[in-house]
């Protein structure tokens, strides 16, 4: 069973649509992060959300921490084809500040 | 550019070879990492160093061994895989945080491991 499960695990879009994925668990995080890997590279850190209700923006990209720090989502606005990538969750535990890895949200942004 | 290097990029060796791999970081982090990543599964955390001591091994078989000698530079020994080795070996580093945990990671390219 994971703790923090990632849906849906394949999205492929035309470019201009919008999309939201999501990164829930049961468990509470003190903050979650956000990174984004492209093929035959190492993933790269696109944010970090620490306040439940949190909502930061970055250009294109909207990522919200649930109330609860307990879930994440994370929406895209007219995608383009260089969103094309896996999304990861990490959320860091609020009982013992260990770093818990979702399974990915694979990407495609068709032309 | 990436400040967390890896090599070999690639690397194909048979289940009685012994090889290793190398990460370098050059952002002046504390913390190093390896982790495993297959397929649709989680990334696995294999071990940690901070400050050059190992804090975590998660229980990976004796097959791996790692080895820090200084807070830039992490290895991870190989030797007798298996075929289910296989997979994206990710080499990252970290700033320490306050409270001892895990902070934000900055990770290498990767090594892609085949076992044959």
């Amino acid at each position: 069973t994971q703790l923090l499960e990632q849906s849906p695990q394949f999205l492929s879009i035309q470019e201009g649509e919008n999309l939201t994925v999501y990164c829930n668990s049961s468990s509470v995080f003190s903050s979650l992060q956000w990174y984004r890997q492209e093929p035959g590279e190492g993933p790269v850190l696109l944010v970090t959300v620490v306040t439940g209700g949190e909502v930061k923006k970055l250009k294109r990209l909207t990522f919200q921490f649930g109330d609860a720090r307990k879930d994440s989502s994370l929406h895209i606005t007219a995608a383009q084809t260089g969103d094309t990538g896996l999304y990861l969750c990490a959320g860091v535990m609020d009982s013992n500040y260990q770093l818990i890895w979702g399974a990915g949200t694979k990407l495609i942004i068709k032309p | 550019e990436t400040g967390v290097t890896q090599t070999p990029r690639h690397l194909v060796m048979g289940m009685t070879n012994k090889k290793s791999l190398k990460c370098e970081q050059h952002l002046g982090h504390n913390a190093m990492y390896w982790y495993k990543q297959s397929a649709k599964k989680p990334l696995e955390l294999m071990f940690v160093y901070s400050l050059e001591e190992r804090v975590e091994n998660n229980s990976v078989p004796s097959r791996f061994s790692p080895e820090c000698p200084n807070s830039s530079h992490l290895f991870l020994h190989l030797h007798t895989l298996q075929p289910e080795d296989s997979a994206l070996y990710l080499c990252a580093s970290s700033p320490l945080t306050g409270t001892g945990g895990f902070d934000e990671q900055y990770f290498g390219p990767g090594t892609r491991l085949t076992v044959t």
